[in-house]
């Protein structure tokens, strides 16, 4: 158990709808990072908020939107959803949030878009 | 050509064999990340390289910075090691996303 927590496990949704997955760091934890694993296209960085603050953004689309709250939970939150945004979503979390930390993953939030 | 390359993409061993999974970059790191993801899904953190060598148990990673390369081993294999790899750099250019290779599948057979 790697400390972070993810909810849902699993979603299924139609296309054209708004899903939020949710978050939880490690105790002590101040960066999350959001990343998209589907099936072609392997892990992709999202987005990483530090103590708050949007810190690094990836391949995020206009669709998706995230935020982190002072409890340090964070949210990802995905709009207008298309049959290709179908993946697994993973959180992670790192102690200050520079890349030559160990980051620790969440379970996973597995998308089903139909 | 991706910033990551791992290779190879698929390995299948008998169980005890040695075991060598490789990471080339081409971009400048803060540090390369080894990862592993278990059949079910779930991705748990092996090591965080920034220069040498580290290891844990029967797993050893090590890295080359100059020929910008590093190798993931994995001694006495066991069918419990089967999973997928998956190598990531840590840019030191100040921006702090990690960039993923595509993964190597590994199936260790009893």
């Amino acid at each position: 158990d790697s400390g972070v927590t993810q909810t849902p496990k699993h979603l299924i949704t139609a296309t054209g709808q708004r899903v939020t997955l949710r978050c939880s760091p490690r105790s002590g934890d101040l960066s999350v990072y959001w990343y998209q694993q589907s099936l072609d296209q392997g892990l992709q960085f999202l987005i990483q908020y530090y103590n708050g603050e949007e810190r690094a953004k990836g391949n995020i689309l206009e669709r998706f939107s995230a935020q982190q709250f002072p409890d340090l939970h964070s949210e990802l939150n995905l709009s207008s959803l298309e049959l290709g945004d179908s993946a697994l979503y993973f959180c992670a979390s790192s102690a200050s949030g520079h890349s030559y930390n160990e980051q620790f993953f969440g379970p996973g939030t597995r998308l089903t878009v139909l | 050509k991706n910033e990551v390359e791992q290779s190879p993409q698929n390995l299948t061993a008998q169980e005890g064999e040695f075991i060598t999974i490789n990471c080339s970059y081409s971009v400048g790191i803060s540090a390369l990340h080894w990862l592993q993801q278990h059949p079910g899904g779930g991705i748990v953190s092996l090591f965080m390289l920034s220069s040498g060598k580290k290891k844990h148990g029967r797993l050893i990673a090590t890295i080359n910075i100059q020929e910008k390369h590093s190798s993931l081993h994995i001694t006495a294999s066991h069918p419990r090691d089967s999973a997928v790899y998956i190598c990531a750099v840590g840019s030191n250019f100040g921006n702090e996303k990690l960039t993923f290779g595509t993964g190597t599948r590994l199936t260790i057979i009893p």
